[in-house]
């Protein structure tokens, strides 16, 4: 079946310091791989998306790029923000598979310290 | 369009309560999701429709679980009787044709 493997949380750093977050994926199809971010209180925002292998998915500073050859898909940001600090969901979806509902890593909390 | 709408934001019952979670997709989407989120197990599909036709059930936890679409801008989840243990959050998401799926706010449940 389908998996998702995240690095386990917390990962805490100081302002502008570079991010990177291990995501790798166990699917039977062609998936589709996504980053979701999650602020407390708050429903599961789409950050980016990869469709193909080596897609490489950007929003607001963050990338990832989809690597057919080790099955991963590794959130980076080069200058972290405070406002960054979120739970990130790494996530994949295999239509040719026959599964479109979304399989979701564990979660990393990210904690930005001024 | 307003999103994914969630109804109540948070619910508190009693156990042995029934218990109705609803949901808005966003409209001209032809998927809808039900996910629980917890700490421990972290995030579950429920189950999900697709042209309001129920595909895939199977993580509904048990029979006191049920999900209904009457029509295609109306979902809910229902738990009758409701227990401790379906203390949670709640997630409706809806997506175009299997794409990314767009989620709610979230109803939070407590069951006491």
């Amino acid at each position: 079946g389908n998996s998702v493997t995240q690095m386990e949380g917390p990962v805490t750093l100081s302002e502008e310091a570079f991010l990177t977050i291990n995501c790798t994926y166990t699917a039977t199809g062609y998936p589709s791989l996504f980053w979701y971010v999650q602020y407390p209180g708050e429903g599961l925002q789409l950050l980016l998306k990869a469709t193909k292998a080596d897609d490489k998915g950007s929003n607001k500073g963050f990338e990832a790029t989809y690597r057919k050859e080790t099955t991963s898909f590794h959130l980076e940001k080069g200058s972290v923000q405070v406002s960054d600090s979120a739970v990130y969901f790494c996530a994949l979806s295999d239509p040719l598979g026959g599964r479109r509902a979304l399989t979701f890593g564990s979660g990393t909390r990210l904690q930005v310290q001024p | 369009d307003a999103g994914v709408i969630q109804s109540p934001r948070h619910e508190v019952t009693e156990m042995g309560q029934e218990v109705t979670l609803r949901c808005k997709p966003i409209s001209g989407h032809d998927y809808l999701f039900w996910y629980r989120q917890t700490m421990m197990r972290g995030l579950e599909l429920l189950i999900y429709f697709n042209n309001n036709v129920p595909i895939d059930d199977s993580g509904m936890p048990e029979d006191r679980f049920s999900a209904k679409m009457p029509n295609a801008s109306f979902s809910t989840l229902k738990i009758q009787p409701s227990e401790p243990r379906d203390s949670a959050v709640y997630f409706c998401a809806s997506s175009y044709r299997g794409n990314e799926a767009f989620f709610g706010q979230g109803t939070r449940l407590t069951v006491v």
